[in-house]
Parts: structure tokens; sequence; C-alpha cells
């Protein structure tokens, strides 16, 4: 079945240190690739997403490439704040061909700690 | 305007009892979920109802029961709890159209289940 595997944390950096987060996927066919946020005692929250192999999500300073030959989708952020801290999720989307059961594919989570 | 709210935010009840979760849309989408985040941070998918139809029933103990009145609402009630259910329970929508896997799934802000 679908899978994604993300690093396993904690995280900790520095304030204005660079992040990545690596994400990989298993799926047949084309699923989409999102990254999700959860700030502590907060939901989830859209970070960025990529519908298609080569695109780039961008967002607040995140970016992330659909690499379908490495089935990657790894997170990356040049410069990162306290604010940043939160748990990141990557996570796949694909349905059954003209179905309409799209569902979210999750990975466990990345925890990344900011400090000052 | 909140675009999914969900109540009880916090819940703490005993084993055996009955609960229910209510969540709410407003972004006029025809898809809402269930997903259910245990206490590693893991998300998983439970229901999944389009239009009011159930379209995914993951492998879910059948003291759960979802119950879609409307395409805005999608509620989530358990019986006989057990300790185990402790988790936070995730509502969720999206429009299900052309953009396929691509539409953004968006998250409410959680209810924290526990079971003593």
């Amino acid at each position: 079945g679908d899978s994604v595997t993300q690093m396993e944390g904690p995280v900790t950096l520095s304030e204005e240190a660079f992040l990545t987060i690596n994400c990989t996927y298993t799926a047949t066919g084309y699923p989409s690739l999102f990254w999700y946020v959860q700030y502590p005692g907060e939901g989830l929250q859209l970070l960025l997403k990529a519908t298609k192999a080569d695109d780039k999500g961008s967002n607040k300073g995140f970016e992330a490439t659909y690499r379908k030959e490495t089935t990657s989708f790894h997170l990356e952020k040049g410069s990162v704040q306290v604010s940043d801290s939160a748990v990141y999720f990557c996570a796949l989307s694909k349905g059954s061909s003209g179905g309409s059961n799209y569902k979210l594919t999750f990975g466990k989570g990345t925890l990344l700690t900011v400090n000052p | 305007d909140t675009a999914v709210s969900q109540t009880p935010k916090y819940l703490v009840t005993q084993m055996g009892n009955d609960k229910s979760i209510k969540c709410e849309q407003n972004l006029g989408h025809d898809t809402m979920y269930w997903y259910k985040q245990d206490s590693k941070k893991f998300l998983k998918i439970m229901f999944s109802y389009n239009n009011k139809e159930l379209i995914i029933n993951e492998t879910v103990p059948n003291r759960f029961s979802p119950k879609s009145p409307d395409k805005a609402h999608l509620n989530l009630h358990i019986n006989s709890l057990e300790l185990g259910d402790s988790a936070v329970y995730f509502c969720a929508s999206s429009q299900f159209g052309t953009g396929g896997s691509g539409n953004t799934i968006y998250f409410g802000e959680g209810s924290w289940l526990t079971v003593v």
C-alpha cells in the first residue's frame, strides 16, 4: 500500500540555521504531496503542496520539490525562527480512478525545536 | 470565521461511556473526514463521506459510528469507550472535483479525548 517515510526527530536547531526534513514516499500512480504543520496544542495546517513531478511548493520561506525519480519531497528552509517550532507532517493524497475517495496518508511527523 | 469547527475541544470521560464529537464546515465542501492521532502523533484516516455517502471506512471498531446529516456536518459517535480510544480526533473537509488528489484537505483544531 501507499506509505510515507519521514526522517525521525526530534530535530533541534538554533535560530537562523538551515532546515531539511527528509520525506520519501511509496505509491503507485501519481499522488499529490503535502507538508502539514502542527503547532503545539493546535490542529493541522497546510504548509505547502505539489501536485505533479518537478512542481515546487513554497510558503512562509519553506520549500519542497516533488521529485518523482527519487520519490522524495524534502522540506527545506534557509533560516528557521523560534516560531517555526512545531511538528511537521509529510503526506500524500491519492484516490481510486474515477472515485472520490481521496485521503491523506501521513508520515509519522518530525518534531522541530528552534532555540534562540 | 472558523472553516472546520469541532466540539468539544477537550473531553474526559470514563470507560464504558458513550460520547459524540460534532463537526461542521462552512467551506461549502462536499467531502468530510475523521482522522485519529495517537499518543505518538501518528495520524490515520478513519472515515470519509462524500455528499453524505460513506466512501472510506478504514479498519475501525464498530463502536465508532460516523453520521452525516448533511454535507456540512459529520459527527462521530463512540460507544462503550475504552482506554485505547484516548487520542486526538481531527475532522477535516475538502472539495472533490477536477483537482483530484491535489485538492487541499482542511483540518479542524482537534478534539482531545481522554478515557479514564
